[in-house]
């Protein structure tokens, strides 16, 4: 699977727009971009995956850039709820590797402030 | 309803012992995981069944063996204990064994090998 790059940390204000950055310059064509979620003592959480075209769900919007090799994670108005580590994870249709797992990076804590 | 549960939450032991952690799913899925994350919050899936197929995490230790007595459970049993075996396990399940299915994550079992 390919490699991603997140910012280590942001700060959002309460009830404004969380962005959350996440580079895939390496992404082939046939990798999705997931985006999942780790609040503090939980398991991690699915937020939203795609493969070319903008996705969004109740939770977020994601936003794949033409080329691919980048995408933002939007939750459109963040709570305290939303404090997390968020990762960015591409992964293959062709295989899932080693034991089909997902491959975590360090991902990107996000702070929400009230 | 709890998706996927796991018991105990909290696990304490001392080096040498024998320990079990059980993992359950209501969701009706076919594929289960095993996913380990340490104290530098790397979290990485050790194995993965469907099935009655195993795929492991060539970097798992022989020691970690899953079970699994039916499709809704895959337990995970840990022989001869060492201290680097301390960190949380993290049991999950999908639809299927496949790139587009979303992993739904248990609570997690903190493990503390003393």
């Amino acid at each position: 699977d390919a490699k991603t790059t997140q910012p280590p940390s942001m700060d959002c204000a309460e009830g404004r727009a969380a962005n959350l950055p996440c580079n895939h310059s390496t992404i082939s064509g046939n990798e999705y971009v997931y985006w999942y979620r780790q609040i503090h003592s939980q398991g991690p959480q699915y937020i939203i995956h795609g493969l070319k075209n903008n996705e969004t769900n109740e939770m977020a919007s994601l936003i794949i850039t033409e080329d691919r090799k980048s995408s933002t994670l939007i939750l459109p108005h963040a709570t305290l709820r939303d404090t997390a580590v968020y990762y960015c994870i591409v992964r293959s249709i062709l295989s899932g590797g080693g034991a089909d797992g997902l491959t975590f990076g360090k991902g990107t804590h996000l702070i929400i402030q009230p | 309803d709890t998706a996927v549960s796991q018991t105990p939450k909290y696990l304490v032991t001392q080096m040498g012992n024998d320990k079990s952690i059980k993992c359950e799913q209501n969701l009706g899925h076919d594929t289960m995981y095993w996913y380990k994350q340490d104290s530098k919050k790397f979290l990485k899936i050790m194995f993965s069944y469907n099935n009655k197929e195993l795929i492991i995490n060539e970097t798992v230790p022989n020691r970690f063996s899953p079970k699994s007595p039916d499709k809704a459970h895959l337990n995970l049993h840990i022989n001869s204990l060492e201290l680097g075996d301390s960190a949380v396990y993290f049991c999950a399940s999908s639809r299927r064994r496949g790139h587009t299915d979303t992993q739904y994550f248990g609570p997690g079992t903190r493990l503390t090998v003393l």
